[in-house]
């Protein structure tokens, strides 16, 4: 079975532009989550989609979206970038969301490293 | 709110000697934790989860970690450490009721040949 799959895997970018990064979940996973790793704050969430919706969110500034298509791809936008969001931004999947006491792993992709100059 | 301190930023063993990386958790509830490894410029890969089912938790290439509620820890050992296991170690506790994963701060592993 193939794993969580992120592309591109590296792009460069200049301050005031927006970027899309991709994330395809492993087959049969609905749940995507994303997280931003620097080496400052370290691993951070940003968000959380299932069948299509926004589930959770972490404390990220509006610029930071995302959205999850009906075959369970999902894909985050930043606009207007600034240099702070240079950072390996990593896309994870699971079957379902994680409620009251289900646990379900979550399998991590690559990331995509993005550096805003 | 829940939430894990990694007590070790580094931690350097020689090769064949005990590894021991230490975390203690915080959590109003029955904490759902996580031990992932992160080779460099790789993804996050699960070493092994808590599932409350036991609280000696066997995880891949030899990892284990206890969970000690009495003590809020879930430290990390191999036996024998391995030139491969050098990378860097997140350990990780769950939302209550959510999908969203709280990470440590990390601790990098060093092995010495």
């Amino acid at each position: 079975k193939a794993g969580v799959t992120q592309t591109p895997r590296y792009l460069i970018k200049t301050r005031g532009q927006q970027v899309t990064l991709s994330c395809s979940p492993i087959s049969g996973h609905r749940s995507v989550s994303w997280y931003q790793q620097t080496p400052g704050q370290g691993l951070q969430f940003l968000f959380e989609y299932f069948s299509e919706t926004q589930r959770n969110k972490g404390n990220f500034p509006g610029r930071f979206s995302g959205r999850q298509f009906s075959n369970s791809r999902s894909e985050m936008n930043v606009s207007t970038l600034e240099l702070g969001d240079s950072a390996l931004y990593l896309c994870a999947s699971s079957r379902r969301p994680g409620t009251g006491n289900i646990q379900e792993t979550q399998y991590f992709g690559p990331g995509t490293r993005l550096l805003v100059l | 709110a829940q939430s894990v301190t990694q007590l070790d930023s580094h931690v350097s063993v020689s090769e064949g000697t005990p590894v021991l990386l230490r975390c203690n958790y915080s959590s109003s509830y029955s904490p759902s934790l996580f031990w992932y490894v992160q080779h460099p410029n790789k993804g996050l890969q699960l070493l092994l989860k808590y599932t409350s089912a036991a609280t000696l938790v066997k995880g891949i290439n030899g990892f284990e970690a206890e969970f000690k509620k009495s003590e809020t820890s879930f430290h990390l050992t191999k036996p024998s450490a391995h030139m491969s296991d050098a990378a860097e170690y997140f350990c990780v506790v769950r939302s209550t009721g959510a999908n969203n994963l709280f990470f440590g701060t990390g601790t990098r592993l060093t092995v010495i040949p």
